[in-house]
């Protein structure tokens, strides 16, 4: 089925530094999502953006739904510990229920 | 609020049984239900998007006959395998949206998760 590209495939930082991660798409979007999944266990919704150009703040978490609606980006400010994890964006559109989600970007954070 | 119970969270059984998996919207109304599968490593993949009162949609190449998906309440969905088979060992994820004017207010929320292993 169609993924959407996400980037970077893996990061590797020390606790306390910021990560930047986004999601690209050939076909345009109405909706972005945010979610993290926890080995084990299913994803839980970050932020969810609804209109082009919006830029959402969830506590130290910022996702931007860009202008084109084919992208996304999602921030973390000052890392810690329990931001490991994966996280994948979704794309959604109004024609369908759907979600299209992206290949994941997995954190893993170093104290 | 927004909360998705899903189990088990763990099966293990034999070739050729038959297991069925229960997703439940505990605070919302859930109009649609979504089954995705998702492999060690990979992304979700959607199987199939269920409706209450209605048959489920399946996405290319997921055989209806052998996951079939029951929606029979605003709370409960329900997945069988028939007929395991080791390939079908896997981490299937159920996701329910509740109701609501537009699609774009509604985000999918997600059960637990339940890892199916066939041995």
């Amino acid at each position: 089925g169609q993924q959407l590209n996400q980037s970077p495939q893996s990061m590797f930082i020390q606790e306390g530094e910021d990560v930047s991660m986004n999601c690209t798409s050939s076909s345009i979007f109405n909706t972005w999502l945010w979610y993290k999944q926890d080995p084990g266990e299913g994803p839980v919704l970050l932020i969810a953006l609804y209109k082009a150009g919006e830029l959402t703040s969830n506590g130290r978490l910022t996702a931007q739904f860009g202008i084109t609606r084919k992208d996304s980006f999602l921030n973390i400010s000052a890392s810690i510990p329990s931001d490991v994890g994966i996280y994948f964006c979704a794309g959604g559109s109004y024609n369908t229920d759907k979600l299209i989600f992206g290949t994941g970007t997995r954190l893993q954070v170093f104290p | 609020g927004a909360v998705v119970s899903q189990h088990p969270s763990w099966v293990i059984c034999k070739s050729g049984t038959s297991v069925k998996i229960e997703c439940r919207s505990l605070d919302f109304q859930a109009t649609t239900m979504f089954w995705y599968r998702q492999f060690p490593k990979q992304s979700l993949m959607l199987m199939a998007t269920s409706n209450e009162g209605s048959k489920a949609t399946y996405e290319q190449g997921v055989e209806k006959d052998k996951f079939l998906i029951n929606h029979a309440s605003l709370t409960l969905s329900t997945l069988t395998v028939t007929s395991a088979h080791p390939e079908d060992s896997s981490f299937y994820i159920c996701s329910a949206t509740g109701t609501g004017p537009t699609y774009s207010n509604q985000p999918q929320h997600f059960g637990d998760g339940t890892r199916l292993s066939i041995l």
